[in-house]
């Protein structure tokens, strides 16, 4: 079955930081882009990072830039997001997900909630 | 503020069908065909059920359809069901500073 599952989240201070994993199972996951989705508390969802097959290409929302880093390895079919400087408007569900064109998010993680507090 | 606009809630009867709008610019929606929906229920992850404007992924029933005009996307739910009740977002490809960007969504209720 193909599956993502997230882990990493939890409380954290204002300032502090946090590091988000993400595991498949059941698709190549060298061959696809991958993304990190957010989803405040009653609120909607927001694009937060991507990155290509092969890490060489990385994007951000404005609102993370130079706070968050993400990253791969695919030798540990593993994604990651590195959240330095965090906010309490960084307080959210993080989605892992998987990212077959722009903005088609096929395959989603149940994902792990974040709290800065 | 999300980038793009739907309206806040949306609803119709069984049987019924309805329209979701998600309006953009000429830099997201309306530039690109890199338009997606999505169908969140309670405590659930999302769902992709449109990508590409009009294209369903495998598995999602043919009731829902997607459709553009300009700078405005469009999902028609026909045949409204029960378990359609649901939050749905759409999303779009921009060429500004975020490369990704989202609706606010729409709370369907099924009457």
């Amino acid at each position: 079955e193909v599956q993502l599952v997230e882990s990493g989240g939890g409380l954290v201070r204002p300032g502090g930081s946090l590091r988000l994993s993400c595991g498949d199972s059941g698709f190549t996951f060298s061959t696809y882009w991958m993304s990190w989705v957010r989803q405040a508390p009653g609120k909607g969802l927001e694009w937060v990072a991507n990155i290509n097959q092969d890490g060489n290409e990385k994007h951000y929302v404005d609102s993370v830039k130079g706070r968050f880093t993400i990253s791969r390895d695919n030798a540990k079919n593993s994604l990651y997001l590195q959240m330095n400087s965090l906010r309490v408007d960084d307080t959210a569900v993080y989605y892992c997900v998987r990212e077959v064109a722009w903005v088609a998010f096929d395959i989603w993680g149940r994902g792990t909630m974040v709290t800065v507090s | 503020q999300s980038a793009l606009t739907q309206p806040a809630s949306v609803s119709g009867s069984p049987g019924q069908s309805i329209t979701i709008s998600c309006t953009g610019t000429s830099s997201d929606v309306g530039g690109y065909n890199y338009v997606s929906w999505f169908q969140q229920h309670p405590g659930r992850a999302p769902k992709l059920i449109i990508y590409a404007v009009s294209s369903r992924p495998s598995g999602v029933s043919n009731r829902f359809s997607g459709s553009k005009s300009g700078n405005t996307a469009s999902l028609t739910i026909s045949g409204l069901q029960a378990e359609d009740e649901a939050d749905y977002y759409c999303g779009s490809y921009t060429s500004g500073s975020t490369l990704e960007v989202f609706g606010g969504g729409t709370k369907l209720t099924v009457l």
